[in-house]
């Protein structure tokens, strides 16, 4: 159980793309996803918190007009990297929890895609 | 703990010893925490998860300590083999921030034969 998908798991593109990461929740309803980004070795960095129907809230730092997240249903949530750049190649990596309410839940992981802006 | 650091932290291991990985947080206001293996090119896997109410888990070959008086987290892993050869990641929660979890530096695994 439990199980995170995340689309597509590798993307090349040009600089000034756009691109599109689905998240999904295959077999719960996640009421809380999570973005993620990664660079090599290093432990993931929190992007934002997305819950199903309203605004995603975003870590400090974090532009939400470069990264556009929409979590419209209890299943999916997408990612949209906006003109992207060559410095917004990475590892993305999304995550997926049930009811905030129900505290001490751990975090389920799609296996991530791999952007590069060329 | 803070996911800073640019190096990964190494423990080489014969194959069949066992293996032992800790882990620092700082937040006195944790009160959840979970162990993840993430191999090459694939998001984190749930190894394992421990409440603050407790001080020791223990699943399939591997167990998770606890120690809150000097916020140290321990996963072991026994009669380590090729498989476990992987990045592990603690992670902790912090009471009342809903399920959102703060990743530790993260420590590689290599498991020789």
């Amino acid at each position: 159980g439990a199980v995170v998908s995340q689309h597509p798991s590798w993307v090349i593109c040009k600089s000034g793309t756009s691109v599109k990461i689905e998240c999904r929740s295959l077999d719960f309803q996640a009421t809380t996803m999570f973005w993620y980004r990664q660079f090599p070795k290093q432990s993931l960095m929190l992007m934002a918190t997305s819950n199903e129907g309203s605004k995603a809230t975003y870590e400090q730092g974090v532009e939400k007009d470069k990264f556009l997240i929409n979590h419209a249903s209890l299943t999916l949530s997408t990612l949209t990297v906006t003109s992207a750049h060559p410095e917004d190649s990475s590892f993305y990596i999304c995550s997926a929890s049930g009811d905030p309410f129900y505290s001490n839940q751990p975090q389920h992981f799609g296996d991530g895609t791999r952007l590069s802006i060329l | 703990g803070e996911s800073v650091g640019l190096h990964l932290p190494t423990l080489s291991v014969q194959e069949g010893d066992n293996s032992i990985i800790n882990c620092a947080y700082s937040n006195s206001a944790s009160d959840y925490f979970i162990w993840y293996k993430q191999e090459s090119g694939k998001g984190p896997q749930f190894i394992i998860d421990i409440r603050s109410n407790m001080d020791k888990r223990q699943g399939q070959r591997v167990t998770v300590l606890l120690n809150k008086t000097v916020k140290h987290l321990s996963l072991q892993i026994a009669a380590t083999q090729p498989g476990d050869s992987a990045v592990y990641f603690c992670a902790e929660n912090i009471r009342g921030g809903g399920n959102k979890l703060t990743f530790g530096t993260g420590t590689q695994l290599k498991v020789e034969l």
